[in-house]
């Protein structure tokens, strides 16, 4: 079956500046790649995904890349805000009877 | 429009007592998921639905069972509960497939003492 890994655990950043977290997945047919974002003591949201018919999707500060042949995918926050500390989940799917598998997490802060 | 609602948001239980926990979307979606959140082993799937009447296994599927009887709501029932089944409870749910986007509850915060 699918394995997510996700990398780092912890990132902490200085607000203004980037923040990148990277996920590795061990099938080659999986095809949707969501990323959510968890605040603390809240419910996991879907902030962007992206399929495997394209390798980068953009969304105002948030953008997902995905490397097919490597395996891996990306998440990129660019000029990073107070409001973007949150732990963010990576997940893969090739879909079917295949079920989301997700990244173990990484919590992000960002130091003002 | 709630989206989903899960039902209650903190419980406290005694190890062997047994109870239910209840989701519900409004969402007309087919799939609905169950989720267990543990610090640092992320979101498991305990067991989903791929439509009314229909169960199946996720990765961590002992100690709980679950009924879809209604399209709109999703049971997960501990029957006898264990303090290693301590967690956060997510239900979810989605349009279509595994391949769509996956709507969360606000989560149940679970002790077993």
């Amino acid at each position: 079956g699918e394995n997510v890994e996700q990398h780092p655990s912890t990132l902490s950043v200085q607000e203004g500046d980037s923040a990148v977290i990277k996920c590795t997945y061990s099938d080659s047919a999986s095809n949707y790649f969501p990323w959510y974002k968890q605040e603390l003591g809240k419910r996991p949201q879907l902030i962007i995904d992206i399929r495997s018919n394209v390798g980068e999707k953009k969304d105002q500060r948030i953008a997902v890349t995905l490397n097919k042949t490597a395996k891996h995918f990306s998440l990129h926050i660019t000029e990073t805000q107070p409001e973007d500390s949150a732990v963010y989940f990576c997940a893969a799917s090739r879909g079917g009877a295949q079920k989301l598998v997700f990244g173990q997490g990484t919590r992000l802060t960002i130091n003002p | 429009n709630a989206g989903v609602t899960q039902t209650p948001k903190f419980r406290v239980l005694k190890t062997g007592q047994s109870m239910t926990l209840l989701c519900a979307q409004d969402m007309n979606h087919e799939y609905m998921y169950w989720y267990r959140q543990d610090p640092g082993m992320g979101l498991r799937l305990i067991h989903y639905s791929v439509g009314e009447g229909t169960t199946a296994k996720g990765e961590v599927p002992d100690g709980y069972n679950v009924s879809r009887l209604k399209k709109q709501n999703f049971l997960l029932g501990l029957e006898s509960a264990a303090p290693s089944q301590t967690s956060v409870y997510f239900c979810a749910s989605s349009y279509g497939d595994h391949n769509q986007p996956q709507h969360f509850g606000d989560g149940t915060r679970l002790s077993i003492l």
